[in-house]
């Protein structure tokens, strides 16, 4: 299993700012993503976190609202930028195992845009 | 795309009572996850299974592969089983790897 460390835990924010979701995995992995998860709602991915290159990202996502890093195996940081109140969401990082294909999920930020 | 459809959308057990939620999933998925998201928004892993039965004490899972199905048991509920409970299908191969959501099932345990 991985063990996934995600900050800040939950935080609210102005209408207009922006915030950095850290995700850090005790170990290498070569699969990362972000999620969204709206209230109420099931989880929806954002996008996948490509070591060394641009993320991929899904349809209705954007790379200049939705900014990723990941500079080596082990972290990633999304960014939520320009928020609006629409943005209030639980933003989770996950990882696949190296050994099947298992996903993991870090413990989420529980983000409210005022 | 991969279609994933959970059963009921919600429930409510008086504690001490058992309950079965199901997840049906269309074709080319080659594994199934069974999470349980807490009411502080963690989700935790409780099964990854393609096929077959798995136990981990009062939850246990059967996935039949062959007819696109997985079923998720709770025995005895207790209040701390409360929160929602998502099964994910896996599609992985030739480099990608996908993994769909269900809506979830919604479940309330009251003493």
């Amino acid at each position: 299993s991985a063990v996934i460390s995600q900050k800040p835990s939950r935080d609210i924010c102005q209408r207009g700012t922006s915030l950095t979701i850290q995700c850090q995995v005790d170990s290498q992995v070569t699969m990362m993503f972000w999620y969204r998860q709206q209230p109420g709602q099931s989880l929806t991915l954002i996008a996948t976190a490509n070591q060394g290159s641009e993320a991929t990202y899904e349809s209705g996502f954007v790379i200049d609202k939705f900014p990723i890093s990941r500079p080596n195996l082990t972290f990633s940081t999304l960014t939520v930028s320009n928020m609006s109140p629409e943005d209030s969401s639980i933003y989770l990082c996950s990882v696949v195992g190296q050994v099947n294909t298992e996903a993991f999920f870090g413990q989420g930020t529980r983000l409210t845009v005022v | 795309g991969i279609q994933v459809e959970q059963s009921p959308p919600d429930l409510i057990l008086q504690e001490g009572a058992n309950s079965t939620l199901r997840c049906n999933f269309s074709d080319s998925v080659n594994n199934l996850q069974w999470f349980h998201q807490n009411p502080w928004g963690q989700l935790i892993n409780l099964f990854y299974i393609p096929s077959g039965t798995k136990q981990n004490g009062r939850l246990s899972a059967t996935t039949v592969a062959t007819e696109r199905y997985s079923l998720l048991y709770i025995s005895s509920s207790q209040t701390t089983d409360s929160g929602v409970y998502f099964c994910a299908a896996i599609y992985s191969g030739a480099g990608s790897y996908q993994l769909t959501f269900g809506k979830g099932t919604k479940l309330s345990v009251i003493p």
